[in-house]
């Protein structure tokens, strides 16, 4: 079955520790984004990479890194430098060249003490 | 100013009746395309209707319409014959043409409740 996996479900780390949380999707898809949710909010763009080698910084990446060494790969990293790194966090892909849909993986959610 | 407002932050409706959760949206682009996603407690994000700015005909997915009102910028979702498995999340969210990574701006989102 073609998808998206994000893992852990939850994680939890020290304050002042580098945590990063994979993303992988089997879907051939071109285009990755990596979001933030906060309680009872909508989704904030972290980061986006529309091919290999390649991302632009989202609304909210202070705090934040990325890599795309693989197509189906985008793994985030929350730094130290984040102030408030706990949150539920959404990878998503879309297939740049058909649609505009973005489909999302199961999210983590990070808590951070 | 924020770019997609939903001004429900709850909404219950009795099981197999109609509820219509409301989207008004802020663009200065004349192409752009509309989102309705669903989220479980459970976390994912779930697609459920797309309506692109110059389609003529509103959206429709099964028990899912989308009521596109140009004008009056707004893209109300419909859910006809509610069920217990409706009750989420609803996110209406937005892609601009001049956005080149393709991004969406979410709106904030209602809770919507379904009675037995």
């Amino acid at each position: 079955d073609g998808g998206i996996t994000q893992s852990p479900k939850y994680l939890f780390r020290k304050e002042g520790q580098n945590v990063t949380l994979s993303c992988e999707q089997n879907l051939n898809h071109d285009a990755m984004y990596w979001y933030r949710q906060d309680p009872g909010q909508g989704l904030r763009l972290i980061y986006y990479s529309q091919i290999v080698n390649d991302f632009q910084k989202g609304d909210i990446a202070e705090g934040y890194s990325v890599s795309r060494e693989k197509k189906e790969s985008f793994p985030l990293t929350v730094t130290s430098a984040q102030k408030n790194p706990t949150a539920f966090y959404l990878c998503a892909s879309r297939d740049s060249g058909y649609s505009y849909e973005q489909y999302f993986g199961p999210g983590t959610r990070l808590t951070v003490t | 100013a924020q770019k997609i407002t939903q001004t429900q932050p709850g909404m219950f409706v009795q099981e197999k009746e109609a509820v219509t959760l409301d989207c008004t949206y802020d663009t200065s682009d004349q192409s752009y395309g509309l989102f309705w996603y669903k989220q479980p407690s459970s976390g994912e994000m779930i697609f459920l209707i797309y309506q692109g700015s110059y389609d003529e005909q509103n959206a429709t997915e099964g028990r899912y319409s989308l009521n596109f009102q140009k004008a009056r910028k707004s893209a109300n979702l419909v859910i006809s014959a509610s069920q217990l498995g409706d009750s989420a999340m609803y996110f209406c969210a937005m892609r601009e043409l001049n956005n080149a990574g393709n991004m969406l701006t979410f709106g904030g989102g209602t809770r919507l409740m379904v009675k037995p």
